[in-house]
């Protein structure tokens, strides 16, 4: 059973830089048929697609987020990362993370992380 | 971007009851690439349908979907109590960025 697992901070103040990990179990990080996934959701945007990382490296981020947002990925350790810079309250949001089939007909969403809360205050 | 705007805000029916939930796109996204997904209070969203009419695995074949260009539906026949829940529509096509619908609540009558 494929399980994502997201940790990080679930304060962060404004201006700071947020990273979020999200660990995959029962499932192979490292196959060339998935995209991994950062989703949010927030009250006011609903649910908001980030971007994807594949194992190969390759990245696409939501233009919205693009100035501010990267993404890493390390197979062996099992985990992805997400690093959004000069973050607002805007950016209060449930942020999970989700797995994808790299088949373009199959490319929804077929499992989720729990999400992790995070609040952007000073 | 594709604009996804979802179809009523609040659907009040009853269990037995049949619910049709709309999802209209901005642009032609052809006749798959929609998903339809199912969220709970304090539960991340679960994988309904892909490929527009394809039922994920595990979901049962009272859920359903169909269309194809700009205009998608989900029906669910025969509501349960457990399917009473939020429900988003969302592309997956080529045209990036992958977006979301506002979502259709299901609500107990």
């Amino acid at each position: 059973q494929v399980q994502l697992q997201e940790s990080g901070p679930r304060l962060i103040k404004p201006s700071q830089t947020l990273s979020l990990m999200c660990t995959v179990s029962g499932d192979s990080i490292d196959s060339d048929d998935y995209y991994w996934n950062w989703i949010r959701q927030s009250p006011g945007k609903g649910l908001e697609w980030i971007g994807y990382i594949h194992s190969a490296g390759t990245t696409h981020y939501n233009p919205n987020f693009e100035s501010r947002i990267s993404f890493s990925i390390d197979t062996s350790k099992k985990h992805f990362s997400l690093n959004l810079s000069a973050v607002t309250a805007a950016d209060t949001a449930r942020y999970y993370c989700a797995r994808a089939n790299i088949e373009p007909r199959q490319r929804a969403f077929d499992y989720w992380g729990r999400g992790v809360l995070v609040t952007v205050s000073s | 971007e594709v604009v996804l705007t979802q179809s009523p805000d609040t659907l009040f029916l009853s269990p037995g009851e049949r619910a049709t939930l709309s999802c209209r796109a901005s642009q032609n996204i052809g006749t798959a690439y929609i998903a339809w997904y199912q969220q709970k209070p304090g539960q991340a969203p679960r994988l309904l349908m892909y490929d527009a009419f394809t039922r994920a695995t595990g979901i049962p074949d009272r859920f359903s979907g169909s269309g194809s260009g700009t205009d998608f539906t989900l029906t669910i026949n025969r509501l349960e109590p457990e399917d009473f829940a939020v429900y988003y529509c969302q592309q997956y096509s080529r045209s990036l960025p992958w977006t979301f619908g506002q979502g259709t609540k299901v609500q107990m009558k």
